[in-house]
């Protein structure tokens, strides 16, 4: 299976600041997606990363807040913007290369907003 | 639509004792169905999965979930818990019919506890 690397793996910012998290993929894949998740509790999708054209937000998620870059087939960057205490939290990467197989994920990015 | 439901917050197993975790969905066509693991500040590690076929499918570390159509389950187990199998468990499901989503939904998480 693939693998995907993520980074930061952590990061403490200050609130009003901006952090770009990478996810490098080792194959190329069919679909990227960017979840956050609360310690100990389920996943909450934030957009489809589209490669080539603007990401596909979920409820509550707006490109001006989460900007997601995705050039090609095997790269996505998720920018949190103007973060604030609420954005503490931990992000992660995924993809699926075929609606038959399993999704696979990142290692996570854990961000703490001060 | 599709919708994922992991009624127990936490299961609690002595080392040794058979483990069952427990998951229920709904789609409105034919389901794809996944177990992942999330061990402490990891991402989700995939464990098994279910597509089409025999209805009991078995995974890494020893797990094996069987799909029961009829009561549209499809719960985790293994005969034997481990300490090291201690995480965080997760249920997900992707409708596979005409227009389903590569999206998988995912359930709430069940924390797995096993006791020496």
């Amino acid at each position: 299976s693939a693998v995907i690397s993520q980074k930061p793996s952590r990061d403490i910012c200050q609130r009003g600041t901006s952090l770009t998290i990478q996810c490098q993929v080792d194959s190329q894949v069919t679909m990227m997606f960017w979840y956050r998740q609360q310690p100990g509790q389920s996943l909450t999708l934030i957009a489809t990363a589209n490669q080539g054209s603007e990401a596909t937000y979920e409820s509550g998620f707006v490109i001006d807040k989460f900007p997601i870059s995705r050039p090609n087939l095997t790269f996505s960057t998720l920018t949190v913007s103007n973060m604030s205490p609420e954005d503490s939290s931990i992000y992660l990467c995924s993809a699926v290369d075929r609606v038959d197989t399993e999704a696979f994920f990142g290692q996570g990015t854990r961000l703490t907003v001060v | 639509a599709q919708s994922v439901a992991q009624p127990e917050d936490q299961v609690n197993v002595a080392e040794g004792n058979p483990l069952t975790v427990k998951c229920t969905y709904s789609v409105s066509g034919n389901p794809y169905l996944f177990w992942y693991v999330q061990y402490p500040n990891r991402g989700l590690q995939f464990l098994l999965k279910y597509i089409t076929g025999d209805n009991l499918v078995k995974g890494s570390y020893g797990f094996e979930a069987e799909f029961n159509k009829s009561q549209t389950s499809f719960h985790l187990k293994k005969p034997s818990a481990l300490v090291s199998d201690s995480a965080l468990y997760f249920c997900a499901v992707r409708d596979i019919t005409a227009g389903g989503s590569y999206i998988p939904t995912f359930g709430r998480g069940t924390s797995l506890i096993v006791h020496p």
